[in-house]
């Protein structure tokens, strides 16, 4: 069975720069979450999908953030305009039935803004 | 507010002696409770996990017991390996199907 597929896996930027991250879950998981790791830290639901449909994004900064799962399978992740305070392992996961709890990790993104 | 706190870390022991890691949480209700660890280059994974009070999860050697008394869930290995060398995430859920909360995670390297 392929696993969460994230890319890229690493992107410098600097601040006030866009960048978009992209998601591919596992075939048939309707559930995709979004985590934010930031470094000493454990990761941070950004933003639950439900097939194409948002469950949980109450932790999203929406001044900046934005996600997209538009056809209910790839997800992609924006941030525009990027802070340093950004900088963090961008996670994506999926379940088969929204729990969070069996959901399969990606390796992640790691996002560095200067 | 739902919180997890893990012991400082990181922790570095020698091959086959026996690992503890802290884990205490704050949470309104009976939350759930898990272990995760992130092998290097690899994505998170479940590693062990408890339902209720005194409920003991365990699996590859590793052991949490869920004590509601201390709200604590301490991760443990009798015999620790090379291959255990990881970052370990503590984390609850209030409810099945409500996001996780997660520790800071300690980083455990084992010599040889």
């Amino acid at each position: 069975e392929a696993g969460v597929a994230q890319s890229p896996r690493y992107k410098i930027i600097e601040k006030r720069q866009s960048v978009a991250f992209w998601c591919n879950p596992i075939s048939g998981h309707a559930t995709l979450y979004w985590y934010q790791q930031i470094l000493g830290q454990g990761p941070k639901l950004l933003i639950q999908f439900q097939n194409n449909g948002v469950v949980d994004d109450s932790q999203l900064p929406k001044d900046r953030f934005s996600a997209e799962r538009l056809k209910g399978v790839d997800s992609t992740l924006k941030i525009q305009p990027a802070k340093l305070e950004d900088s963090a392992v961008y996670l994506c996961a999926s379940s088969y039935r929204g729990r969070p709890q069996v959901a399969f990790f990606g390796q992640g993104t790691r996002l560095t803004v200067v | 507010g739902n919180s997890v706190t893990q012991m400082e870390g990181p922790v570095t022991l020698s091959e086959e002696a026996f690992l503890t890691i802290n884990c205490t949480y704050t949470a309104t209700g009976y939350p759930s409770l898990f272990w995760y660890v992130q092998y290097p280059g690899e994505g998170l994974q479940l590693l062990l996990k408890a339902t209720k009070a005194d409920d003991k999860g365990s699996n590859k050697g590793f052991e949490a017991t869920y004590r509601k008394e201390t709200t604590s869930f301490h991760l443990e290995k009798g015999s620790v390996q090379v291959s255990d060398s990881a970052v370990y995430f503590c984390a609850l859920s209030v409810t099945s199907g409500s996001r996780l909360t997660f520790g800071e995670g300690t980083q455990l390297t084992v010599n040889p």
